[in-house]
């Protein structure tokens, strides 16, 4: 089974469209992340959610809206897409104060904004 | 918020070369260190990580790490390199100034091994 599951892996898109990636997590892991990773392979993260609660919310375009319904889920939505959104998004959950803490990472969302 | 510094951005080395990529990070305070491999079209992996205890601490692949808290690194080293070890490699931090459980990564090493 995996443990963080992301779908879709890869998305193709025009300018000015809404869309929407989704993530789940079966690890029973209270936080959850975003992250962008752009084309240098740099990672910024996005938006942390605690239990689905919003905990952080980083520097991001108020294009961005993360969803979380419940725990195990936190969708990111983007409306207006533009070019520069073209990135892989990587969804993470983690459990804090777990004596084995780490993130456990999605296998990413490829997005490619044309 | 916490920055985190690797200063080599492509590394490329021999089959059987020794490794040590380096890692820094600002000062502040207590903080957990993590490094994460990503092979090629693949997500991120936990290599290894720091909490507490011994500085020297050892991974899965024949990786290793020495937080040296003078020096507030955290390099990576790896005695013998393989083809397989090709991959991207970052450095991350959690604590000090970052906020909730955070974490910051570096900007990423891309090791190419040639065979």
């Amino acid at each position: 089974d995996t443990a963080v599951s992301q779908t879709p892996k890869y998305l193709v898109t025009q300018m000015g469209n809404d869309k929407s990636i989704k993530c789940e997590q079966n690890l029973g892991h209270d936080t959850m992340y975003w992250y962008k990773q752009d084309s240098k392979k740099f990672l910024k993260i996005m938006f942390s959610y605690n239990n689905k609660e919003l905990i952080i919310n980083e520097t991001v375009p108020n294009r961005f809206s993360p969803k979380s319904p419940d725990k195990a889920h936190l969708n990111l939505h983007i409306n207006s897409l533009e070019l520069g959104d073209s990135a892989v998004y990587f969804c993470a959950s983690s459990q804090p104060g777990a004596s084995n803490y780490g993130y456990t990472f999605g296998s990413g969302t490829r997005l490619t904004v044309v | 918020a916490q920055s985190v510094s690797q200063h080599n951005h492509h590394v490329i080395l021999s089959e059987a070369a020794s490794l040590e990529l380096g890692c820094n990070y600002s000062y502040g305070g207590t903080v957990n260190l993590f490094w994460y491999v990503q092979y090629p079209g693949q997500h991120l992996q936990l290599l290894l990580k720091y909490f507490s205890g011994d500085p020297l601490v050892k991974g899965i692949k024949g990786f290793e790490a020495e937080f040296i808290k003078s020096k507030f690194s955290f390099n990576l080293r790896k005695p013998s390199v393989q083809w397989s070890d090709t991959a991207e490699y970052f450095c991350a931090v959690k604590g000090g100034r970052n906020p909730g459980n955070m974490l910051t990564f570096g900007g990423g090493t891309r090791l190419m091994v040639k065979p």
